[in-house]
């Protein structure tokens, strides 16, 4: 069973289009949150989400917009994309208790923008 | 200063050798610390976390924090070709809705 899926695995576009990202959590966990990693291996959190309701949002630019429908969803929308968008994009889940916080991440989703 | 500063290497050994792989952190008042192991193409899984100085240990690897000196490490023993990765330390930060922070990643090429 998967734990923490995301769709689509590849996702290449043109420039100014509009694109989605999905992702999906089965270990009844209460926060999840989106990553953006670059070409550099550099992994930095974009979003993070407790029960549907938005937690961090880390100066990430306004195209950017989280949606969690339920606990076990979140989803990245992304309007207007930019040569700069293109990286891999992570979902992770995590049962936070105090400072402890293991995150289990999805496979990442790969987006190009060309 | 970045809160959390890793040598982004590339790192490459020979089979069988110590590998020794570090951060530094800003804020004294950090109390975990977590390495994290990404294989090519996968996502990030926690390998091992402390809290606070000292030493754990898990097979081949041993986690070390030095508070002191604001200093982290994860050394692999016996290393193998499947240690081959990027290895990223991470710290959570307290009370910032589970938000961790991660280092550059160290990727380690461990050859046959």
């Amino acid at each position: 069973d998967t734990a923490v899926s995301q769709t689509p695995k590849y996702l290449v576009t043109q420039m100014g289009n509009d694109k989605s990202i999905k992702c999906e959590q089965n270990l009844g966990h209460d926060t999840m949150y989106w990553y953006k990693q670059d070409s550099k291996k550099f992994l930095k959190i974009m979003f993070s989400y407790n029960n549907k309701e938005l937690i961090i949002n880390e100066t990430v630019p306004n195209r950017f917009s989280p949606k969690s429908p339920d606990k076990a969803h979140l989803n990245l929308h992304i309007n207007s994309l930019e040569l700069g968008d293109s990286a891999v994009y992570f979902c992770a889940s995590s049962q936070v208790t105090g400072t402890y916080n293991e995150q289990f991440f999805g496979p990442g989703t790969r987006l190009t923008v060309l | 200063q970045k809160e959390v500063e890793q040598d982004p290497g590339p790192l490459s050994v020979p089979e069988g050798a110590i590998v020794s792989l570090n951060c530094t952190y800003s804020n004294s008042a950090f109390q975990y610390f977590m390495w994290y192991r990404q294989y090519s193409r996968k996502g990030p899984e926690l390998l091992m976390y402390t809290y606070s100085s000292g030493n754990k240990e898990d097979g081949r690897f041993t986690a070390q924090v030095d508070k002191s000196s604001k200093y982290i490490s994860l050394f692999i023993r016996d290393s193998q070709p499947s240690d081959s990765a990027t290895y990223l330390c991470a710290i959570p930060i307290y009370n910032q809705g589970g938000k961790l922070i991660f280092g550059q990643g160290t990727e380690l090429s461990v050859k046959p």
